[in-house]
């Protein structure tokens, strides 16, 4: 079983819909939530931390549930600048600062 | 800020030669990380360093990989042999303390033929 799982898509929706990705991690002793964006040839960036009691940041809204080890990220209102692949990420269970990434899912917005 | 700096952006090879990949993290970060990515196997972590020290290399790949760390400002990361399966983009990131997100430089994308 992967560390960190997510469904690789691609997800494909029209401008102006809502669309949420999920992620399971192994790691029960995991401390640190992210998810990342990466576009096309390009290095990831950082999209948003995810912290326990949930997060929003303008359109994007994140949700952890420890004790099923999911987390999730809602995009609302897309845009077409929002294609791209979204990583989820996790720390490690040592104290090091490693980050397990997860495959990423594909979001395609289509005018 | 400068952010985290690799070179070169793009390196073409041939079989067989010496590849040395280069990384300067952000100013103040201890950890250094150096990460590979394929379309087939995602991104993976390769080796990396809590000041200056490798802490886990368990992913590189084979021998021919070494990656080194002399001083907080330069990382440095060879293939030698290179092979045409290396070809890949290469990422080093870089983060301050704990548990913290990594900042991701643009990459070296290496071709070997």
């Amino acid at each position: 079983r992967k560390e960190v799982e997510q469904d690789p898509g691609p997800f494909n929706v029209p401008e102006g819909a809502t669309v949420a990705f999920n992620c399971t991690y192994s790691n029960s002793a995991s401390q640190s939530f992210f998810w990342y964006r990466q576009d096309c040839r390009k290095e990831p960036k950082l999209l948003m931390s995810v912290y326990s009691s949930g997060n929003e940041d303008g359109r994007f809204t994140a949700q952890l549930n420890r004790a099923s080890q999911y987390i999730s990220l809602l995009i609302r209102d897309s845009k077409l600048s929002d294609s791209a692949t979204y990583l989820c990420v996790v720390s490690g269970s040592s104290n090091t600062g490693k980050l397990i990434f997860g495959q990423g899912t594909t979001l395609q917005v289509k005018p | 800020d400068a952010g985290v700096i690799q070179s070169p952006r793009h390196e073409v090879t041939e079989m067989g030669q010496e590849v040395t990949l280069r990384c300067k993290p952000i100013s103040g970060h201890n950890s250094l990380f150096w990460y590979r990515q394929t379309m087939m196997r995602g991104l993976e972590l390769l080796i990396y360093f809590n000041n200056n020290v490798p802490i886990d290399d368990s992913g590189m790949p084979e021998d021919r990989f070494s990656a080194k760390m002399p001083n907080a400002s330069f990382s440095t990361l060879k293939i030698q042999p290179s092979e045409p399966r290396d070809s890949a983009v290469y990422f080093c990131a870089s983060s301050q303390g704990t548990g913290n997100s990594h900042d991701f430089g643009s990459g070296t994308r290496l071709t070997v033929v």
